[in-house]
C-alpha cells in the first residue's frame, strides 16, 4: 500500500525561527514534491526533486530550500519563518517517466503550519 | 488563462443524484488525467487516472475525457453525504516530466 509520511500534522513557530518539515515515502519512488495549499490559490508547488540530491524549483520556491539526502526523505526547509508562510504543506511522490502510472502523485497527510 | 479550470462551487446535489464535476484544461498535448478526492483539512487522495478519450468507470465514480474538447469530468453516481469534499482535477502537461497542473477544485455538497 502507498505510505506517504510527514513529520508533523500540526506545527506552530516564531517568525525568525528556521522550520524542517519532514516528507518519507517507503514505496521507492523517485519524485517528491513540496506543495503548499492556500485557500483560493490552490495547489502551488514549492520545490520537487528527480533523484537523491537533485531539485528543481517550482512556482513559488522563493524563502524555501529543499534537502534530499536519501531516496526516500524529502525536507523543506524554511530558512526564517515569516507569517505569510502560514499554510498547509503537502508532500507528495511519484515513480519516474517510464513505468506504469508514472505520473500519479501520491500525497502525505499534510502538515498544518502557523508562523506567529 | 489558467491552465486547469474548474467551477469552485459549492455544487450541491441530493443523496442519491448523480454529481457531475467538470474540468477543462489548456495544454492539448496533455496526456495524463487525474481526479483526486479532499476531505476539509486532509490531504488529496486519488479517485481514478484516465488516460485515453472516452469513459472509465469505478464503483460509483465514473472518468470522462474528451481530448478534442480539453475536458475532463467526474461522475458520481448514488451520491452520500460522505461524498461531500472538495474534488482537484490534475493534468500533466507535454513536456512536464512528472509534473501535475492542478485546478482549484470544486466543491461537492451531498444533502441527505
Amino acid at each position: 500500500d502507498v505510505k506517504v509520511t510527514q513529520s508533523s500534522r500540526y506545527l506552530v513557530k516564531r517568525t525568525g525561527e528556521k522550520v524542517f518539515l519532514e516528507c518519507v515515502q517507503d514505496m521507492d519512488h523517485e519524485n517528491m514534491f513540496w506543495y503548499r495549499q492556500d485557500p483560493g490559490l490552490g495547489l502551488r508547488l514549492i520545490y520537487f526533486s528527480y533523484d537523491v540530491k537533485m531539485k528543481e524549483k517550482g512556482d513559488i520556491p522563493e524563502g524555501y530550500s529543499v534537502s534530499r539526502e536519501k531516496k526516500e526523505r524529502f525536507s523543506l526547509i524554511l530558512e526564517s519563518a515569516s507569517t505569510n508562510q502560514t499554510s498547509m504543506y503537502l508532500c507528495a511522490s511519484s515513480f519516474p517517466l517510464g513505468g506504469v502510472n508514472t505520473d500519479t502523485q501520491y500525497f502525505g497527510p499534510g502538515t498544518r503550519l502557523t508562523v506567529l | 488563462q489558467k491552465e486547469v479550470e474548474q467551477n469552485s462551487g459549492p455544487l450541491s446535489v441530493p443523496e442519491g443524484a448523480i454529481a457531475s464535476l467538470n474540468c477543462t484544461y489548456s495544454d492539448r498535448g496533455s496526456q495524463s488525467f487525474f481526479w483526486y478526492r479532499q476531505y476539509s483539512g486532509k490531504s488529496p487522495e486519488l479517485i481514478m487516472s484516465i488516460y485515453s478519450n472516452g469513459d472509465k468507470e469505478d464503483g460509483r465514480f465514473t472518468a470522462q475525457l474528451n481530448k478534442a474538447s480539453q475536458y475532463v469530468s467526474l461522475l458520481i453516481r448514488d451520491s452520500q453525504p460522505s461524498d461531500s469534499a472538495t474534488y482537484l482535477c490534475a493534468v500533466n502537461p507535454f513536456n512536464a516530466g512528472n509534473m501535475l497542473t492542478f485546478g482549484g477544485g470544486t466543491r461537492l455538497m451531498v444533502k441527505p
